[in-house]
């Protein structure tokens, strides 16, 4: 039982190329998130899959895209990278059935972008 | 302002101390709240959910206070091992809004 993974662990990328982070979760949660977490600020969400088949933005959307591909993976594309988006980024997936409110985070993907 | 708010520290304190951290939200419709523990480059993991009517877990003491939105944690007789940034969580709508972290250090 893996827990939620994330692929890479690290990326360097230039200005204005294309990448996708993927992450998959092994634990038949419905839930699953995208966060970025920035120097000094807390967990930012991107965007979330309630369930298979289902995409909603959250709070740092743009310059992003998700594909919830089935229960098990979410991945997140930077179309056009830049600068602002150097971070680490944090995948999450959670159980709508657990009455805590328990998010899974997988090990983060360190992006910078030059 | 911010819709979570917490004293970025870092805490620096002997082993055997016991430290508070506090946090304050914005939203008076936030429904559950949580914190979550974050070592060096790691991922968060839940530490503990925080009820109204307060709860522990071992040297762990979650406050809540609804009508001051403020919500507090109590570690007593800190561990080297304690070392790591708190996380404030506040659960907005079925969406997680994180505090930035508050770090401690316990020294030997």
């Amino acid at each position: 039982n893996a827990g939620v993974t994330q692929t890479p662990k690290f990326q360097v990328l230039k200005t204005g190329q294309s990448m996708t982070l993927q992450c998959a979760q092994d634990m038949n949660h419905n839930s699953m998130y995208w966060y970025r977490q920035d120097p000094g600020m807390g967990l930012r969400l991107i965007y979330y899959s309630a369930s298979e088949g289902t995409t909603d933005k959250g709070e740092v959307p743009n310059g992003y895209n998700v594909s919830r591909l089935n229960k098990r993976e979410f991945s997140l594309r930077l179309e056009s990278a830049a600068p602002s988006q150097t971070s680490v980024y944090f995948c999450a997936s959670r159980d709508h059935d657990r009455v805590a409110y328990e998010q899974y985070f997988g090990p983060g993907t360190r992006l910078t972008v030059t | 302002r911010k819709e979570v708010e917490q004293d970025p520290g870092p805490f620096n304190v002997p082993e055997g101390a016991t430290v508070a951290f506090n946090c304050t939200y914005s939203n008076s419709a936030s429904q559950s709240f949580f914190w979550y523990r974050q070592d060096c480059r790691k991922e968060p993991k839940l530490l503990m959910s925080v009820y109204s009517s307060g709860n522990e877990d071992g040297r762990f003491t979650a406050q809540l206070n609804r009508a001051s939105q403020y919500i507090s944690l109590l570690i007593r007789d800190s561990k080297l091992s304690d070392s790591a940034t708190y996380l404030c969580v506040v659960n907005q709508g079925g969406k997680l809004i994180f505090g930035q972290g508050t770090e401690l250090s316990v020294k030997p």
